[in-house]
C-alpha cells in the first residue's frame, strides 16, 4: 500500500525557516518524481514544488522560487521542503504526492507562519 | 502562466442527477489534465487522468472528456458520498489548479 507520511510543521515567526519531510512506504522511491501542493485555510490548492526521481529536474513556483528547496533521499525514501523567508501567506496545510501525475497523497502537515 | 478556470463555482443537484464540470485552462494543453476529489478534511484524491482515463478504484459513473483549453468532468449519477470539492490540474507547464467547484446535494 502507497504511503505518504508529512512531518515537520508547527507554528513559526516571519522570517524564520522550518523543513518538512515525507516519508515514503509502499512503492520504489527512488522510481517516481514527487511534488509538494499546499493548502491555505479554506483556499484551493496550490502547487508548490517538484523534483525528479533522480534529483536532475527540480521546479518551483514563483510564489517560493528563492525561498523554498525541495530535495529528496532516495535511501531514507524521503521527501523534503527547505522553507525559509517565511512570510504569513505561507500559512497552509502541506501535501507531499507522487509524480506527476499527483497519483497519491499524504494526509498533509500544517505551517502557521505567525507573530 | 496558465490559468485554469473552474465552472461553476458551487452546484447543486440532486441524487441520480447527470452533473458536469467544467474547466477551461488559458492556452492549450493537449490533455494534460487530472481531476481531483477533495472530501471535508481529507486529502485530495485522483479521479482522472490524461483527461479521460479513470484511475483505478475509482467509480465508473466518474468520466473525463476534453482537449486543447476546455474539458469536463461528467458525474453520471449523482450519490450522496459525491459531495466534495473538485479541482481540475494542468501538468503541461508551470503545474496550476483550478480554483474549484464545490459539490452539493439538493
Amino acid at each position: 500500500e502507497v504511503q505518504l507520511v508529512e512531518s515537520g510543521g508547527g507554528l513559526v515567526q516571519p522570517g524564520r525557516s522550518l523543513k518538512l519531510s515525507c516519508l515514503a512506504s509502499g512503492f520504489t522511491f527512488s522510481n517516481y518524481g514527487m511534488n509538494w501542493i499546499r493548502q491555505a485555510p479554506g483556499k484551493g490548492l496550490e502547487w508548490v514544488a517538484s523534483i525528479s526521481s533522480s534529483s536532475s529536474y527540480i521546479y518551483y513556483a514563483d510564489t517560493v522560487k528563492g525561498r523554498f528547496t525541495i530535495s529528496r533521499d532516495n535511501a531514507k525514501n524521503t521527501l523534503y521542503l527547505q522553507m525559509t523567508s517565511l512570510r504569513s501567506e505561507d500559512t497552509a496545510l502541506y501535501y507531499c504526492a507522487r509524480q506527476g501525475a499527483l497519483d497519491y497523497w499524504g494526509q498533509g502537515v500544517m505551517v502557521t507562519v505567525s507573530s | 502562466d496558465i490559468q485554469m478556470t473552474q465552472s461553476p463555482s458551487l452546484l447543486s443537484a440532486s441524487v441520480g442527477d447527470r452533473v458536469t464540470l467544467s474547466c477551461k485552462a488559458s492556452q492549450n494543453i493537449y490533455k494534460y489534465l487530472n481531476w481531483y476529489q477533495q472530501k471535508l478534511g481529507e486529502a485530495p484524491k485522483l479521479l482522472i487522468y490524461y483527461t479521460n482515463s479513470l484511475q483505478t478504484g475509482i467509480p465508473s459513473r466518474f468520466s473525463g472528456s476534453g482537449s486543447g483549453t476546455d474539458f469536463t468532468l461528467t458525474i453520471s449519477s449523482l450519490q450522496p458520498e459525491d459531495v466534495a470539492t473538485y479541482y481540475c490540474y494542468q501538468y503541461n507547464s508551470g503545474p496550476t489548479f483550478g480554483s474549484g467547484t464545490k459539490l452539493e446535494i439538493k
